[in-house]
């Protein structure tokens, strides 16, 4: 079974913070995103990515950026946190190639003060 | 309006009743996807279809094409059904062999 693996469930940080979060998948797939996840607006990409050091803009990328050093490891970054970014943020992974579902992990509950 | 459009947005059901999602979309797609989230936050993809039907136990997902409508089906519901079922368009263009847009969820509360 893949394995989408968050590095936190729960967050909580303060206002001008530089905040990680973190997400490793196991199944050596190429592309991975990151969401967020607020009531009433639903699943929001930020920026997914499609290889190695690639990244591209989703819908939302203000405010945030990424990083993909090693094909299993996507890094979403905010660079400094303020309240209207207390959300859910989760992670997926799909392969590359013909339309394939995309795996998500457990989701991080981020609270920024 | 909204892409992808989902009805109805909240349902409650008793135990054993048949149950109907609609998901409405208006972009060319190259798939539709079904994904179930309970509380607690992890997705799990249920289906992707490209046409006609599929079935895996209980679960029964829909698609028209020409209409651009897909519906989730749950036979014989029970409690543990109970979760928010979100439909998710995978565009035909663009990047990443085309990203999902996701309709805003059903909330499904299913009760003994």
């Amino acid at each position: 079974d893949v394995k989408v693996t968050q590095s936190s469930r729960y967050l909580v940080k303060r206002t001008g913070e530089k905040v990680f979060l973190e997400c490793v998948q196991d199944m050596d797939h190429e592309n991975m995103f990151w969401y967020r996840q607020d009531p009433g607006l639903g699943l929001r990409l930020i920026y997914f990515s499609y290889d190695v050091k690639m990244k591209e803009k989703g819908d939302i990328p203000e405010g945030y950026s990424v990083s993909r050093e090693k094909k299993e490891r996507f890094s979403l970054i905010l660079e400094s946190a303020s309240t209207n970014q207390t959300s859910m943020y989760l992670c997926a992974s799909s392969p590359l190639g013909k339309p394939q579902p995309q795996h998500f992990g457990d989701g991080t509950r981020l609270s920024i003060l | 309006k909204n892409e992808v459009e989902q009805s109805p947005q909240n349902l409650t059901a008793q135990e054993g009743e048949f149950i109907t999602i609609n998901c409405s979309y208006s972009v060319g797609i190259s798939a539709l996807h079904w994904l179930q989230q309970h509380p607690g936050g992890g997705i799990v993809s249920l289906f992707m279809l490209s046409s006609g039907k599929k079935k895996h136990g209980r679960l029964i997902a829909t698609i028209n094409i020409q209409e651009k409508h897909s519906s989730l089906h749950i036979t014989a519901s029970h409690p543990r059904d109970s979760a928010v079922y979100i439909c998710a368009a995978q565009l035909n263009y663009g990047g990443s062999q085309g990203n999902l847009i996701f309709g805003k969820g059903t909330k499904l509360s299913v009760k003994p």
